[in-house]
């Protein structure tokens, strides 16, 4: 079955603590992207990769660092992470940055 | 820059009630249009897209036309059902930009 995993799906942790969220992708997407979604104001793109080792900053990428070492996999690093990187964050990949993206079900995020 | 504006939510039905969701943009060149859907617990999944002028997407009882003279991009559903209740998120992906650009999303509750 085609899709997007991530995990882990909730994590609670405390300020300062380095985390990382996988997300894997099985249908060979080259284009891979991370997501932060708050209320009201809908999905903002924090980093995105056209391929591996290729990566660039969306919209809101301070505090935050991928890699992209495998053409599968995605990790997003909270090397210290502050509350308000309390958030729900997707990744999402695709055959190309133009294509339809397939997102996966979600990380909910807290930090104290 | 380019940008995506929806109708404020909530918006709350009740079953075979006809569903309007208000989606209009700004966007350089000729963006291409589409509406996601997130179900309660889940990422998004696409519900349909337009890629040019008068075009119309159609999905599972959804339409939308691409309307370039007014940019704008409604959602609509003749008879909604209660399974339809979820968050609605309108987006465009221009030529010159990297990324999906997201509304804010809409969310639908349809009653019994």
């Amino acid at each position: 079955e085609a899709q997007v995993t991530q995990n882990p799906r909730y994590l609670i942790t405390v300020t300062g603590k380095k985390l990382t969220v996988t997300c894997s992708q099985n249908m060979n997407h080259e284009y891979m992207s991370w997501y932060r979604q708050d209320p009201g104001l809908g999905l903002r793109q924090i980093y995105y990769s056209m391929n591996v080792e290729v990566t660039d900053k969306g919209d809101v990428p301070e505090g935050y660092k991928v890699s992209r070492k495998e053409k599968r996999n995605f990790p997003l690093i909270l090397e210290s992470p502050s509350p308000n990187q309390t958030s729900l964050y997707f990744c999402a990949s695709s055959r190309t940055r133009q294509e339809t993206q397939y997102f996966g079900p979600g990380t909910r995020l807290l930090v104290l | 820059g380019n940008s995506v504006t929806q109708m404020e939510g909530p918006v709350t039905l009740s079953e075979e009630a006809f569903l309007t969701i208000n989606c209009t943009y700004t966007a350089t060149g000729y963006p291409s249009l589409f509406w996601y859907v997130q179900y309660p617990g889940e990422g998004l999944q696409l519900l349909l897209k337009a890629t040019k002028a008068d075009d119309k997407g159609s999905n599972k009882g959804f339409e939308a036309t691409y309307r370039k003279e007014t940019t704008s991009f409604h959602l609509e559903k003749g008879s909604v059902q209660v399974s339809d209740s979820a968050v609605y998120f309108c987006a465009l992906f221009s030529g010159s930009a990297r990324q999906l650009t997201f509304g804010s999303g809409t969310q639908l509750t349809v009653l019994p």
